[in-house]
């Protein structure tokens, strides 16, 4: 399929490590955050969200931080996988019932 | 979260020519979007598809350009006209139940334009 983030910032960790991406975002009246997942080939796929009112969210093996101080935004996601190999999206929404979307970063994990 | 389809999955066209691009969710939803993914970049908005009334376009995008309709609560279409090279992108369409929900995409279309 046709590949996404071909020129996007690169992190690479290795299998069993734990993986930071972070996200600066840039309204600071968003309300609602969202990271997403993209494969290869794929559309995005919702990991986990946010809202403004909170500072942390814990999923299954993912936790997202958010710091409205100096808008940032970041994903954790413990014992990393080869299967979380992937394009990962930071997504802020405005109010306008629409997202806008970071720049993307490729995680690529080492087995 | 909702079953998103998209038809067709890629296609390869001819300058000067048009595609559409078809969406259906497997539920109702209230808010359908379209969004234009070009190679290598991150998403951006192209507009809302409004059941009933003219989809609301993002800066940069025009209604002659890429028509969008939403006949009911479950389906939209979006079109590219008269393409050229940099209509080469992947389309994706997403929906939400609500303005407080997420928004879940669908798989993409992948399209080349010669």
């Amino acid at each position: 399929g046709e590949s996404v983030g071909l020129h996007l910032p690169t992190l690479s960790v290795q299998e069993g490590d734990n993986s930071i991406i972070n996200c600066a975002y840039s309204n600071s009246a968003s309300d609602y955050f969202i990271w997403y997942k993209q494969e290869s080939g794929k559309g995005p796929q919702f990991i986990i969200d946010i809202r403004s009112n909170m500072d942390k969210r814990q999923g299954q093996r993912v936790t997202v931080l958010l710091n409205k101080t100096v808008k940032h935004l970041s994903l954790q996601i413990a014992a990393t996988q080869p299967g979380d190999s992937a394009v990962y999206f930071c997504a802020e929404h405005t109010g306008r019932r629409a997202l806008t979307f970071g720049s993307g970063t490729r995680l690529q994990v080492q087995p | 979260s909702a079953v998103i389809s998209q038809k067709p999955s890629r296609d390869i066209c001819q300058r000067g020519t048009s595609l559409t691009i078809q969406c259906q969710v497997d539920s109702q939803v209230t808010m359908m979007f379209w969004y234009r993914q070009q190679p290598g970049q991150s998403l951006t908005l192209i507009a809302t598809a409004n059941q009933g009334s003219e989809a609301t376009y993002e800066s940069g995008f025009v209604i002659d350009k890429f028509p969008i309709s939403r006949p009911n609560l479950t389906f939209s279409t979006l079109t590219v006209s008269n393409m050229s090279p940099e209509d080469s992108s992947i389309y994706l369409c997403s929906v939400s139940r609500d303005s407080t929900d997420t928004q879940y995409f669908g798989p993409g279309t992948r399209l080349t334009v010669l």
